[in-house]
């Protein structure tokens, strides 16, 4: 089973700045790595796919890229919308497919 | 719209069984492969079972092999998932997902989930 180690567990800023999301995979994943956003009650949203290519409908600010085992997902300058939880996905390893234990995104 | 509705969810005791329905609309049914996801309460996700569009594959987690059964009636746009010898650590919100498997970007992911039921397992 490929496991996916995300950091921080939490990160804590204010709107307006800059979010750095880390998650990095047991072994390569090549560039078979999604980004889902997910709020309380609700279910996970895909926000980017194959690493690097944002899903339709999905906000410029943000944005990812990595590639084999690191990976990150930015967003550019937070809005009120954006604090939620955070979980990167690998298919590479398909149909074992795997999450990330999540990164809380809170305000500040 | 694209849409999914689960149901069936419930409380149940150890050792019991649920199936739980996932109703599928606004797109064609058939054409992609569906899957179960899990989120136990606090916790992440778990993927939990996947079926391809035409009935004739079907992959379950470890956790879950042997107890649970996935399938599919393309004809009623309707997924299924049929849990039985049911424990505590069963206990999660179970959500469907559409994704395709001869595919390429965005439609190879979880791009479409539904809303979730929930199954607690307890005596």
């Amino acid at each position: 089973e490929i496991v996916l180690t995300q950091s921080p567990a939490t990160l804590s800023l204010s709107p307006g700045e800059r979010a750095t999301l880390s998650c990095r995979a047991s072994q390569s994943v090549s560039s078979y790595l999604a980004w889902f956003q997910q709020k309380p009650g609700q279910a996970p949203r895909l926000l980017i796919y194959d690493a690097s290519n944002r899903a339709t409908g999905i906000p410029a600010r943000f944005s990812g890229s990595g590639s084999g085992t690191d990976f990150t997902l930015t967003i550019s300058s937070l809005e009120p919308e954006d604090f939620a939880v955070y979980y990167c996905h690998q298919r590479s390893n398909w149909p074992s497919i795997t999450f990330g234990q999540g990164t809380r995104l809170e305000i500040k | 719209e694209v849409q999914l509705l689960e149901s069936g969810g419930g409380l149940v005791q150890p050792g019991g069984s649920l199936r739980l329905s996932c109703a599928a609309s606004g797109f064609t049914f058939s054409s992609y492969a569906m899957s179960w996801v899990r989120q136990a309460p606090g916790k992440g996700l778990e993927w939990v079972s996947l079926i391809s569009g035409d009935t004739e594959t079907t992959y379950y987690a470890d956790s879950v092999k042997g107890r649970f059964t996935i399938s599919r009636d393309n004809s009623k746009n309707t997924l299924y998932l049929q849990m039985n010898s049911l424990r505590v650590e069963d206990t999660a919100v179970y959500y469907c997902a559409r994704s395709k498997i001869y595919c390429s970007g965005e439609s190879c992911y979880l791009g479409v989930w539904g809303q979730g039921t929930t199954v607690t397992v307890s005596s």
